[in-house]
């Protein structure tokens, strides 16, 4: 699986968009980004994925760049109960195929400031 | 629907002991996924189990096996543990095989598990 780089921490104000930058030049064509949060002493919570169009859901929105080496989720009202550590995750996904591990970095660290 | 259950929460144990956490998946989901989080670091893939047996298995030692059930449920073993075992353990459930988009792991709360 591709590596992903992704800035250490970021401060966001309550009920402003979060931005979380990810970067994946490495990323090849049967790739997938997926975004994970994991709360203190939680287990990873799944948000969103994409191949190469944008995507939103009920709490996310990812926006992945035409050349797909890199990506954004957005939070488009980040509260506190954001506050977390967001893993981008790049992973070879095969249709019909089995699944495998992920590959976590450390990921960023969201603080949300009230 | 359930989520994803593990048990116990945490657990002490001392160096040398065995341990055997316990995970149940997702309903409708039949793939588990075990990682180790140690403090400070994202988690790291152990193994996964699909159809009772191990499909896929990351840099751990021997010291930690599993099983699958019938049932889709699954343990995690660890024997002989070491200091640097205590971690927090967390179970994944999947749905597989299929389209990479049922492939999306869901994860449990983990079982703190520390060793002295």
């Amino acid at each position: 699986d591709a590596k992903t780089t992704q800035p250490t921490s970021m401060d966001c104000a309550e009920g402003r968009a979060a931005n979380l930058p990810c970067n994946h030049s490495t990323i090849s064509g049967n790739e997938y980004v997926y975004w994970y949060r994991q709360i203190h002493s939680q287990g990873p919570q799944y948000i969103i994925h994409g191949l190469k169009n944008n995507e939103t859901n009920e709490m996310a929105s990812l926006i992945i760049t035409e050349d797909r080496k890199s990506s954004t989720l957005i939070l488009p009202h980040a509260t506190l109960r954001d506050t977390a550590v967001y893993y981008c995750i790049v992973r070879v996904a095969i249709a019909g195929g089995g699944a495998d591990g992920l590959t976590f970095g450390k990921g960023t660290h969201l603080i949300i400031q009230p | 629907d359930a989520g994803v259950t593990q048990s116990p929460t945490h657990l002490i144990k001392t160096r040398g002991q065995q341990v055997t956490l316990r995970c149940s998946p997702k309903s409708g989901h039949d793939t588990v996924s075990w990682y180790q989080q140690a403090l400070g670091q994202g988690p790291q893939f152990i193994f996964q189990y699909y159809e009772e047996e191990e499909r896929q298995r990351g840099n751990f030692p021997d010291r930690f096996s599993g099983h699958q059930f019938p049932n889709y449920s699954s343990e995690l073993n660890v024997n002989a543990l070491l200091l640097g075992d205590s971690a927090l353990y967390l179970c994944a459930s999947s749905r597989s095989p299929g389209l990479a988009d049922q492939e999306t792991q869901y994860f449990g709360p983990g079982t703190r598990l520390l060793v002295l």
